[in-house]
């Protein structure tokens, strides 16, 4: 186990609706970096807090939208959700700086939009 | 845009066996890859890695090639078992902390007994 927890495990959802995420860092981590996980796909990179701040930013819409809180735990946060946002969203969490190749993944949570 | 991608989706193997994932990349500048591992229902796990100054790395069991030339690297699984049987992805990091991957759709390792 990598000590990144992630709630809730499942979740679904109607379209149009709002969600929220919730991810806990591995303890001494401050860096957390959320993915979107369609069926059958590599995970898509949607953005990255570092120490509170957005760090960087996939191909994801405004719609999609994070915070990092001071104990470095995270929320993803996705409004007016659409059919296909149905897909597995991990987080990840590492200690950030230029060495630092290792990230931790969480779980996931599943969500499914119908 | 830059991309990295598996040569094949699946890959069977018998128990014991060596098995070898394939990774292509595009970007000429990429200098670090991580292999990863996940299993149903998890998250991926961190395996290997490798930067550009090396042309080989080994692990507990595995091994990654990195061939700069053809853009090109390979995981290496000695003995395989059936424990090995996963999804396998090769990522490149696009920042400099090594923690915004580009994943390839990933090659599902089979390993029957």
């Amino acid at each position: 186990e990598t000590g990144v927890t992630q709630s809730p495990t499942h979740l679904i959802k109607t379209r149009g609706q709002q969600v929220t995420l919730r991810c806990s860092s591995q303890s001494g981590h401050n860096t957390v970096s959320w993915y979107q996980q369609a069926l059958g796909q590599g995970p898509q990179f949607i953005f990255q807090y570092y120490r509170e701040e957005e760090n960087g930013r996939g191909n994801f819409p405004p719609r999609f939208s994070g915070l990092q809180f001071p104990n470095y735990s995270s929320e993803l946060n996705v409004n007016a959700l659409e059919l296909d946002d149905s897909a597995l969203y991990l987080c990840a969490s590492s200690l950030g700086g230029l060495d630092s190749g290792e990230q931790y993944f969480g779980p996931g949570t599943r969500l499914t939009v119908t | 845009g830059e991309s990295v991608g598996l040569h094949l989706p699946t890959l069977s193997v018998q128990e014991g066996d060596n098995s070898i994932i394939n990774c292509a990349y595009s970007n000429s500048a990429s200098d670090y890859f991580i292999w990863y591992k996940q299993e149903s229902g998890k998250g991926p796990q961190f395996i290997i890695d490798i930067r550009s100054n090396m042309d080989k790395r080994q692990g507990q069991r595995v091994t990654v090639l990195l061939n700069k030339t053809v853009k090109h690297l390979s995981l290496q699984i000695a003995a395989t078992q059936p424990g090995d049987s996963a999804v396998y992805f090769c990522a490149d990091p696009h920042n400099q902390a090594g923690t915004a991957l580009i994943f390839g759709k990933g090659t599902t390792l089979s390993v029957s007994s």
